[in-house]
């Protein structure tokens, strides 16, 4: 059972407030990964970490940052939130037990509005 | 850009009913294929990897195919249930990256007592 957690589940902010949403397993991954789903798009990966002090950004540009000090925690940043940063953002981690079939484990989301 | 369609959008049947969705991915430079079941407030939970071409999987009545040549994948429920209303999520990795996942937009399954 996969053993990774989000919080808040719910944020509602005004525009710019800086906002940092909480990420952390307990499952040992070296990988974690951040996506971004608006309503009824695709999940897009915006950042990703193969293990601490590394980070990458996605396939999707984004405003926000990461960072990875410690294997279990990955937490994303966003300095100045605007209405545009507005969606769901999910977290993931994986273990690489052969390369490309690792399954990836969901966190639960926090789903984000920006007034 | 690589792009994962899954069809249909969505899909309403009733209870008993076996039903099946598509996932369609790019042919060239496959290397793994995942689906995922996503239930209402809850995280997408892992249902089946496949790498091969030919591979079909079983998890219940949950059953899914695959075709790398042709670039596609089926996801097959039998006797459908309402707990098995959920968005059904595919995501195809590459050889070109080390571990990203290109999802697809999802099928939502809604499965009427």
């Amino acid at each position: 059972e996969a053993d990774i957690y989000q919080t808040p589940r719910y944020l509602v902010i005004g525009t710019g407030k800086k906002i940092t949403l909480e990420c952390s397993q307990t499952m040992g991954h070296d990988k974690m990964y951040w996506y971004q789903q608006d309503p009824g798009m695709e999940l897009h990966l915006i950042h990703y970490s193969y293990g601490v002090n590394s980070t990458e950004k996605g396939d999707l540009s984004s405003e926000s940052t990461v960072s990875r000090i410690r294997t279990e925690h990955f937490p994303l940043t966003l300095e100045s939130a605007r209405p545009s940063h507005t969606s769901q953002y999910l977290c993931a981690s994986s273990d690489q037990v052969s390369l490309g079939t690792d399954t990836q484990y969901f966190g639960p989301g926090t789903r984000l509005t920006v007034l | 850009i690589l792009n994962v369609e899954q069809s249909p959008q969505s899909l309403h049947v009733q209870e008993g009913d076996s039903t099946n969705f598509t996932c369609s991915f790019p042919s060239s430079n496959f290397y793994a294929l995942h689906w995922y079941r996503w239930e209402t407030a809850k995280s997408p939970e892992a249902l089946f990897v496949m790498t091969l071409n030919g591979d079909e999987k079983k998890k219940g009545r949950i059953s899914a195919t695959l075709n790398t040549k042709e670039g596609y994948s089926y996801l097959y429920i039998k006797g459908s249930q309402p707990e098995d209303s959920a968005t059904y999520l595919c995501a195809f990795r590459p050889t070109s990256n080390t571990g990203k996942l290109i999802f697809g937009q999802g099928t939502t399954l809604q499965v009427k007592p």
